[in-house]
């Protein structure tokens, strides 16, 4: 029979624009989250952290907000160019090491010029 | 410099056969992670090796995964009587010594296909 894949949650912004993609997360011990950008075809790749004693951290274009009490982050590019299209994974850290990352499902992000 | 490289890049199997999937790091990395990511899911924790010791193994979701790094740089993920359900791409990372806070570089995947 017919498979159906999963759908990502998508988001479709024009070129300029400020983008917003969020994330919940669901271990409240987890102490560190992550960002991750990833093209097709490609690993993911680093984009910006932050610890749980923050709730706010800004990179060159980019800024996560972290809401614990709901946990809840998000993302936000400021001026979206077409190369920032790609899937967007937030991570949380878990396990007894501290080091096994939890990634959500992703969110595509479409720029359009 | 290098990044991370995985080899192969693709990887097409019979179910029930044994394949091998080559992880790189960065050098002088001492922190190595293996993940695998399915279609439309992001990356699934399977394993951490700290130097040569796996520190967390417990995301290898039954006994025919295994992974080893007998000196510290080069890691093998080992799958034994391959299933379809093992069909996913294989990510490996390192990081400069696997303390929070340490960046994780990924290299670009295997993607495994089980027939």
């Amino acid at each position: 029979g017919e498979s159906v894949g999963l759908h990502l949650p998508t988001l479709s912004v024009q070129e300029g624009d400020n983008s917003i993609i969020n994330c919940a997360y669901s271990n409240s011990a987890s102490d560190y989250f992550i960002w991750y950008k990833q093209e097709s075809g490609k690993g993911p790749q680093f984009i910006i952290d932050i610890r749980s004693n923050m709730d706010k951290r800004q990179g060159q274009r980019v800024t996560v907000l972290l809401n614990k009490t709901v946990k809840h982050l998000s993302l936000q590019i400021a001026a979206t160019q077409p190369g920032d299209s790609a899937v967007y994974f937030c991570a949380e850290n878990s396990g007894p090491t501290g080091n096994q990352f939890y990634f959500g499902t992703g969110t595509s992000l479409t720029v359009i010029p | 410099g290098a990044g991370v490289s995985q080899t192969p890049s693709n990887k097409v199997t019979e179910k029930g056969k044994y394949v091998e999937l080559r992880c790189d790091p960065i050098s002088g990395h001492t922190a190595l992670y293996w993940y695998r990511q399915s279609l439309g899911q992001g990356p699934e924790f399977l394993i951490y090796f700290q130097g040569t010791g796996a520190a967390d193994d417990s995301g290898l979701p039954n006994d025919r995964f295994f992974a080893v790094r007998p000196e510290g740089s080069v890691s093998t993920l080992k799958i034994q009587r391959t299933e379809r359900g093992d069909s996913a791409v294989y990510l490996c990372a390192s990081s400069s010594t696997g303390t929070e806070g340490d960046t994780q570089y990924f290299g670009p995947g295997t993607r495994l296909t089980v027939l």
